[in-house]
């Protein structure tokens, strides 16, 4: 059984850096083919991918946000994390992690999520 | 960078009405890689339909998906309470992976 689940501060200052958890169960971050990744959601808003870390390490980001973002992973602990500096209060938003679906071939679609950690950026 | 618009924005269904929701992508998009998520209020994204018609498990047959190139449709075949939601695509062809802006679906 897949399941995830987001932590993080809840609330923090704008040009603070957010940090993020995703601790998962029912699969590892060691086995070939595995991911991990981050899509947020503001309130009322649609989905924003953010991020994806691999089995292998290999990463890939959002470039409207790259320079911002660094994912990264505890395969030991089964977690992920995501990094996202300097926000402001357009990075309020829900955050969720999934995994992406992998059975030999990559499609890029996620198909476990976690519940989502809700982040507001306010001074 | 594929943009990818759905349509309409909004939408309300009497009960056992059929809908139809469209999405449409800048640029030409491999079918394995067109993908629909289900999102109820107050929840997390569902994965709905994948590879553009196939069924994630636990929803009802009800729900089809199809479409090649840049248009991708997702149809419900019979409206019903549970199925009101937000609906959303997204593509896996290119980074950044893209999701359409969403379709809010409503009963009558």
């Amino acid at each position: 059984q897949v399941t995830l689940k987001e932590s993080g501060p809840g609330i923090l200052q704008p040009s603070q850096t957010l940090s993020l958890t995703c601790t998962f169960s029912g699969f590892s971050l060691s086995t070939y083919g595995m991911g991990v990744g981050w899509i947020r959601q503001p309130s009322g808003k649609g989905l924003e991918w953010l991020a994806n870390i691999w089995w292998d390490d290999d990463k890939y980001y959002n470039p409207s946000l790259k320079n911002r973002l660094t994912i990264s992973k505890d395969t030991s602990n089964n977690q992920a994390f995501l990094k996202i500096t300097n926000v402001d209060t357009a990075d309020t938003a829900t955050y969720y992690c999934a995994r992406p679906y992998y059975d030999g071939t990559y499609y890029y679609y996620f198909d476990y999520w976690g519940q989502g950690v809700m982040v507001t950026v306010s001074s | 960078e594929i943009v990818l618009t759905q349509s309409p924005v909004s939408i309300t269904a009497s009960q056992g009405e059929k809908v139809t929701i469209t999405c449409r992508a800048s640029s030409s998009i491999s079918s394995n890689y067109l993908h629909w998520y289900q999102q109820k209020a107050g929840s997390y994204p569902k994965l709905l339909i994948y590879r553009t018609s196939i069924l994630a498990s636990g929803f009802p047959d009800s729900f089809s998906g199809s479409g090649s190139d840049t248009s991708y449709t997702l149809t419900i075949s019979c409206m019903q309470d549970e199925v009101a939601a937000s609906y959303y695509c997204q593509q896996g062809s290119s980074s950044p992976l893209t999701f359409g802006s969403g379709t809010k679906l409503e009963i009558k």
